[in-house]
């Protein structure tokens, strides 16, 4: 089993819908959560930590299932300008940070 | 204030030849990392570097060697070039605490022919 996994998708939405994606981790010891936005192959970019079940940060909401071993994130009201790759981060005590695979999100008008 | 600044940008090389990608960092700090992405794929470690003078292998290792300098520096040497090491590379540093925070250098594309 991958340390990290995503569905790549990609996710097609139209402007205004809520989308969430999974990401699944492997290591039980992991500690910390971040999404990165990547857009076009570009450097990414932080878009929220996650140090407890869950954090929001105005129409995003990542939220933590420690027993299930997944954390999500949920986009609201989707924007064109949200059209990107969003990369899952688990922090295990290795030091290690293991990205995985991204998920693609396009938002149509 | 530069944050991550990687060179070169882009490079081409002939099957077997060697080169350096060169990492800088000027926000003092402790973590490095060598990352690669492939089309399709998310990053997958290289490399990384917890603190100056440590160094330890990630996901995929195999073909390349690094070389924490000082705080500041971490390069990554490609000693024989190979086609499959094709792809993007990016580096990237981090802050431990209390926020850890990947901060990632622009990226450099090596082709390999």
């Amino acid at each position: 089993r991958k340390e990290v996994e995503q569905d790549p998708g990609p996710f097609n939405v139209p402007e205004g819908a809520t989308v969430a994606f999974n990401c699944t981790y492997s290591n039980s010891a992991s500690q910390s959560f971040f999404w990165y936005r990547q857009d076009c192959r570009k450097e990414p970019k932080l878009l929220m930590s996650v140090y407890s079940s869950g954090n929001e940060d105005g129409r995003f909401t990542a939220q933590l299932n420690r027993a299930s071993q997944y954390i999500s994130l949920l986009i609201r009201d989707s924007k064109l300008s949200d059209s990107a790759t969003y990369l899952c981060v688990p922090r295990g005590n290795t030091g290690k940070l293991i990205f995985g695979q991204g998920t693609t999100l396009q938002v149509k008008p | 204030n530069a944050g991550v600044t990687q060179t070169p940008k882009f490079q081409v090389l002939k099957t077997g030849q060697s080169m350096t990608l060169q990492c800088a960092q000027d926000m003092n700090h402790n973590s490095m990392y060598w990352y690669r992405q492939d089309p399709g794929m998310g990053l997958r470690l290289i490399y990384y570097s917890a603190s100056e003078g440590t160094t330890d292998k990630g996901e995929v290792p195999n073909g390349y060697n690094v070389s924490r300098l000082n705080k500041r520096e971490f390069s990554l040497r490609l000693e024989s070039a190979a086609p499959s090491q094709t792809s993007v590379y990016f580096c990237a540093s981090s802050v431990n605490y209390p926020i850890e925070k990947l901060f990632f250098g622009s990226g450099t594309q090596l082709s390999v022919l």
